[in-house]
């Protein structure tokens, strides 16, 4: 069975300062997808980005990046200079991505979010 | 841009009473699930539900609970007999599941709050 761990419950910083979120994860497929999802105060599940197994090249898009190593099962999301809006509960997840035949209904496996706050 | 819509964004009810959450998935679709966020806790999995049939179901998923695809466009969740611990956030998501990717990308509803009294 799959796990996603994220150790860190909570964090705040100060505005401008910039933060990341660990993610670590465990399954013995070896084909699989990685997530991180926002959840701001109103509730919603906020897509930021997906990740397959086979490419562990890092990502950014604007103040997000994202580092992705299959050595050690981890896939962290750093915020640079963050802002007020970023304050969030930010969820990293985990599908397996299937046999040839099976596209799309593997379920999503969920960390336990980490609450950022950025002090104004 | 599609997205997934859900009904009503927050539910009352009494213990012991029948509550459907409705959910109308992006139109194309093949795949659709619930998870459910009790509040202050994970998105944890409740069912996975493909070609009219339930493909995965969890431990929460128990007898209380049931899917349908009553049309062609609403997916709905009912609770038969709602207890306390049922009050929690419920997602529901879709995803295209073809292989012409987005692969695997689900697709969440913004959640409808139910809140068992």
């Amino acid at each position: 069975a799959q796990k996603v761990t994220q150790a860190q419950t909570e964090i705040s910083v100060v505005e401008k300062e910039d933060v990341t979120l660990d993610c670590v994860y465990e399954t013995r497929d070896t084909t699989y997808y990685l997530f991180w999802y926002k959840q701001p105060p109103s509730g919603e599940l906020v897509f930021l980005i997906r990740r397959n197994s086979f490419d562990e090249q890092n990502e950014i898009s604007g103040r997000y990046s994202w580092n992705f190593q299959k050595s050690t099962s981890s896939f962290n999301f750093t915020i640079t200079a963050s802002q007020v809006v970023d304050s969030a509960v930010y969820f990293c997840a985990l599908t397996l991505g299937g046999g040839i035949s099976n596209f799309g209904n593997e379920k999503l496996t969920f960390g336990t979010g980490t609450r950022l706050t950025i002090i104004p | 841009e599609p997205e997934v819509t859900q009904t009503p964004s927050h539910q009352v009810t009494q213990m012991g009473q029948e509550v459907i959450l409705r959910c109308v998935p992006i139109s194309n679709h093949l795949y659709f699930y619930w998870y459910r966020q009790i509040l202050g806790q994970k998105v944890e999995f409740l069912v996975s539900f493909y070609n009219n049939e339930i493909s995965e179901k969890s431990e929460i998923f128990d007898d209380q609970f049931s899917v349908e695809r009553p049309d062609g466009s609403n997916f709905t969740l009912k609770i038969r007999s709602t207890k306390l611990e049922d009050s929690a956030m419920y997602f529901c998501a879709s995803s295209d599941g073809r292989n012409s990717a987005p692969h695997n990308e689900q697709f969440f509803g913004p959640g409808t709050r139910l809140t068992v009294l």
